[in-house]
């Protein structure tokens, strides 16, 4: 069945330099995703979300690019602060009357 | 405004006990979604609610688990008989339409669900 997977289970930064967070989708029908942020004892959080007739999206301070040709989804945030660390997910949808199918999580930890 | 609400926040119950988990979504949100989040796991999907259409019930494990909402309003989650594996955070979530277009789930904080 579909699958949405992540590279990394764990990224550890330095406070003030840039993180990449990955994620493979294998479901060529999607044509929706989302990032979300997850800290402790929280619900995830909306980040950003993207279209699969775009393959680059920016908001404050975070970008998410799509690759659709290997199936590939990235957020990137710049200048990451203490507060950035989480779990991040991505999440997909495909069209029709079909929930997000949410990835594995990313846990981001920011060395300050 | 209000956000999804969630209750209990926490809840501890003995093996082969029922648990009844609430979930209130954010007001005019027509679709209504329920997720078991295992310790250090991703989201699992349980069961989705749009309107008055028949409830996806695709994601629940077992005939143990079900779910009802009434209208677009309160829902609530009942787990029979639980068991140890029945232990996790289960989190609600709401978004204004579901269909083909392109939406937002709203998450609420969780219930965490302990069974000794």
């Amino acid at each position: 069945g579909e699958s949405v997977g992540l590279h990394l289970p764990t990224l550890s930064v330095q406070e003030g330099d840039n993180s990449i967070i990955n994620c493979a989708y294998s479901n060529s029908a999607s044509d929706y995703f989302i990032w979300y942020k997850q800290e402790s004892g929280k619900g995830p959080q909306f980040i950003i979300d993207i279209r699969s007739n775009m393959d680059k999206r920016q908001g404050q301070r975070v970008t998410v690019l799509l690759n659709k040709t290997v199936k590939h989804l990235s957020l990137q945030i710049a200048a990451t602060q203490p507060g950035d660390s989480a779990v991040y997910f991505c999440a997909e949808k495909n069209s029709g009357n079909t929930p997000l199918v949410f990835g594995k999580g990313t846990r981001l930890s920011v060395i300050a | 405004g209000a956000g999804v609400s969630q209750s209990p926040s926490n809840k501890v119950t003995e093996k082969g006990k029922d648990v009844e988990l609430r979930c209130d979504p954010i007001s005019g949100h027509t679709a209504l979604y329920w997720y078991r989040q295992r310790l250090g796991q991703g989201l699992e999907f349980l069961i989705y609610f749009q309107g008055n259409s028949a409830p996806d019930k695709s994601g629940l494990p077992s005939d143990r688990f079900s779910a009802e909402r009434t209208g677009e309003s309160v829902s609530t989650l009942t787990i029979q008989r639980t068991q140890q594996e029945d232990s996790a955070v289960y989190l609600c979530a709401s978004s204004r339409r579901f269909s083909t277009a392109y939406y937002e789930q709203y998450f609420g904080p969780g219930t965490r669900l302990t069974v000794t």
